[in-house]
């Protein structure tokens, strides 16, 4: 059985980094064709891929965001790491980790149950 | 704007069938990358609906059905239920982005 679950702070201020990690079981990020992603959805609005990383430590950003962003993974303690630089309030927003499969096609088949991170002085 | 256009919103009565499209382009859909669906209740996580533009995971109704033709894909519900009633994204790979798009989300409301 395969759980996520999202945890970090609630509230940053503009021009903080934010640091939010996933944890996880169920799976093993050591193992080929694996991956976990993170997603983002402002309140109200659509969601959107921010970061994968890869079971090969490969790690891909979406391009908007990419200078913000760092992705890493902590195999031995089933956690991966998301860190956003110089936060702004428009980054307000439910932000997911979920379960990646790449085997010849690429979709999220698990998320967690998301955290909301308010962005505000 | 997302990479994928989906409708805002869709109706329909119970009972009824209803259709959502997904349009992309030449570098997701278009060259050939599956197209997987997700049903989102208000204040809930996204769950996934179809992979692979026509499977379903294990648990959800047949009721649920994908399509891909082209640049485009749709998710179509027939019988529809009250419990129905969601948002609803697809998501592709694409290349440019050199990872995951999705839809701009549709929001489905059962009269």
């Amino acid at each position: 059985q395969i759980t996520l679950k999202e945890s970090g702070p609630t509230l940053v201020k503009p021009t903080q980094t934010l640091t939010l990690t996933c944890t996880f079981s169920g799976f093993s990020l050591s193992t080929s064709g694996v991956g976990v992603g993170w997603i983002r959805q402002p309140p109200g609005k659509a969601l959107e891929w921010l970061a994968l990383i890869y079971w090969n430590d490969d790690k891909r950003y979406n391009p908007s965001l990419r200078s913000r962003l760092s992705i890493t993974k902590d195999t031995s303690k089933n956690q991966v790491l998301l860190t956003m630089t110089n936060m702004d309030p428009v980054d307000t927003a439910t932000y997911y980790c979920a379960h990646y499969v790449l085997q010849g096609t690429y979709y999220f088949d698990y998320w967690g149950q998301g955290t909301l991170v308010t962005v505000s002085s | 704007q997302s990479v994928l256009t989906q409708p805002p919103s869709v109706s329909g009565a119970p009972g009824q069938r209803v259709t959502i499209s997904c349009t992309g382009s030449s570098s997701n859909i278009g060259t050939g990358y599956d197209v997987h669906w997700y049903q989102q209740v208000p204040g809930t996580a996204p769950k996934l609906l179809i992979y692979a533009d026509s499977n379903r995971p294990s648990g959800v109704p047949d009721r649920f059905s994908g399509s891909k033709s082209g640049t485009s894909a749709s998710l179509a519900i027939t019988g529809l239920q009250a419990e129905d009633e969601a948002d609803y994204y697809c998501q592709s790979y694409d290349s440019k982005m050199g990872g995951s798009v999705f839809g701009g989300g549709t929001k489905l409301t059962v009269l």
